[in-house]
């Protein structure tokens, strides 16, 4: 069955800085890729789709890139802000329309 | 916006008790999701619908059912609760079937914190 892992260790950067979060899979390649915000006590809030077919996508400060070879998504945010503290939980297509999460890695920005 | 509700924020119930989670979106959304998130597990399919009165057990249904009787409203049910089902469990819609798309993201409820004792 289809395995995500996401790094569970906390990433703590400096404001300004680009913060990137990886999102590996371990077996089918899946027709998409979703990346979700979560703050603490709240429900995920959907941030970027990106389709097999994709090799990126962007919106704003956020970047997604998607190689189905290395079966890995990375997830960037530019000029990261103390608000973009959060989870970032990584969730594939697994077939129609039912996706299975990552457990998330807790970003942390420090002023 | 979309918005997603649950019944409760906070619950606690003992051991044996019947349980409902209430969840309604109001942007007729045609698919309806509960998840159960514990630390370092993520977030878990319980049940999901893609229609009224249509259900499909998910990864950890055990334990658990689901009633759809109307589009807007997806109800959890725990037969028998135990503490093994304490958890933050969400609900979660998605539009499915646009006019021109298939929209796959999901608008999530704020959760509803469960301590079965």
């Amino acid at each position: 069955s289809q395995k995500i892992e996401q790094n569970s260790e906390a990433l703590n950067i400096q404001e300004g800085k680009t913060a990137t979060l990886t999102c590996n899979y371990t077996n089918y390649s899946p027709a998409y890729l979703q990346w979700y915000r979560q703050d603490p006590g709240r429900g995920p809030v959907f941030l970027l789709l990106i389709r097999e077919n994709e090799k990126e996508k962007r919106k704003e400060r956020l970047k997604v890139t998607f190689d189905t070879t290395l079966k890995q998504s990375l997830f960037h945010i530019t000029a990261s802000q103390p608000a973009d503290s959060a989870t970032y939980l990584c969730a594939l297509e697994a077939g129609g329309f039912k996706t299975i999460f990552g457990a998330g890695t807790r970003l942390f920005v420090k002023a | 916006d979309v918005k997603v509700t649950q019944s409760s924020r906070y619950l606690v119930k003992r051991t044996g008790e019947k349980v409902f989670l209430e969840c309604v979106q109001d942007m007729d959304h045609e698919n309806m999701f509960w998840y159960r998130q514990d630390p370092g597990l993520g977030l878990r399919l319980i049940y999901f619908s893609y229609d009224v009165k249509m259900k499909e057990k998910g990864d950890i249904p055990e334990g658990y059912s689901v009633s759809r009787e109307k589009k807007e409203r997806f109800s959890l049910i725990l037969e028998s609760a135990s503490t093994n089902q304490t958890s933050m469990y969400l609900c979660a819609s998605s539009l499915g079937q646009g006019r021109n798309f298939y929209s796959y993201e999901q608008y999530f409820g704020p959760g509803t914190r469960l301590t079965v004792t």
